[in-house]
């Protein structure tokens, strides 16, 4: 079955940056697309930037631009998100999510979530 | 990009009633819209895309409806498994933006 397994929480110094991983298996990763997602508890869900896994083409939202940096291992199925010059304001629950494109954009399978506290 | 805004914010349900929640987008999404459910400390579940089609492995009480800028999910009879917290997402159009969330509890 798919499954898409997210690394460890967290704790990182304002100013440094955090490498975050997506293993995945139960499907052909190098076709299709990864999402991830920013969620503060209690609150919404932002999209932050999808990848391409085949070239390794990624979109963003413009409000993460050289905040996050989206890449891909394909030998091992796996995502990373890496997140620059953190803030306390980036401190927030991280979704991966595999991207299905039907007529729509929709997202099928998810992570398990990473928390990221960043404090000194 | 799209803004969802959804309602309403929070509401409360007996075992057995029936519950609607309403998505607005911001312009016509063309019913480019999925609903999901995240429950306390777990990661979202996709229940409905394309307005109205059904997810596999999701309940048959779970029905979408609506179009042009309008949907709305309904729940025919609660149960203590549907708390939780819901939102609509347009697949429209990127950025793939969210509604606020709605936050259904058992009464």
């Amino acid at each position: 079955q798919v499954k898409l397994q997210q690394s460890g929480a967290e704790l990182v110094k304002p100013g440094a940056s955090v490498k975050l991983s997506c293993k995945t298996s139960g499907y052909t990763f190098s076709t299709s697309y990864m999402s991830w997602f920013k969620q503060i508890p209690g609150q919404s869900i932002e999209w932050i930037g999808m990848i391409y896994a085949g070239d390794g083409g990624t979109g963003y939202n413009q409000k993460f631009k050289g905040k996050a940096t989206l890449t891909v291992d394909t030998s091992s199925s796996t995502a990373y998100m890496d997140l620059s010059s953190l803030t306390t304001e980036d401190s927030a629950v991280y979704f991966c999510a595999r991207g299905w494109l039907t007529i729509d954009y929709y997202f099928d399978y998810w992570g398990q979530g990473v928390m990221v506290t960043v404090s000194s | 990009d799209i803004q969802m805004t959804q309602s309403p914010a929070s509401l409360s349900a007996s075992l057995g009633e029936t519950v609607t929640i309403q998505c607005r987008a911001s312009e016509d999404i063309y019913s480019g819209l999925a609903w999901y459910q995240q429950k306390p400390g777990k990661s979202p579940q996709l229940l409905i895309y394309g307005a109205s089609s059904l997810q596999d492995g999701v309940p048959s009480r779970f029905s979408g409806s609506g179009s042009g800028t309008q949907y709305s999910l309904k729940i025919s009879s609660m149960q203590t498994e549907d708390e939780g917290v819901y939102f609509c997402q347009q697949g429209l159009k990127y950025p793939w933006t969210f509604g606020g969330g709605t936050k259904l509890e058992l009464k």
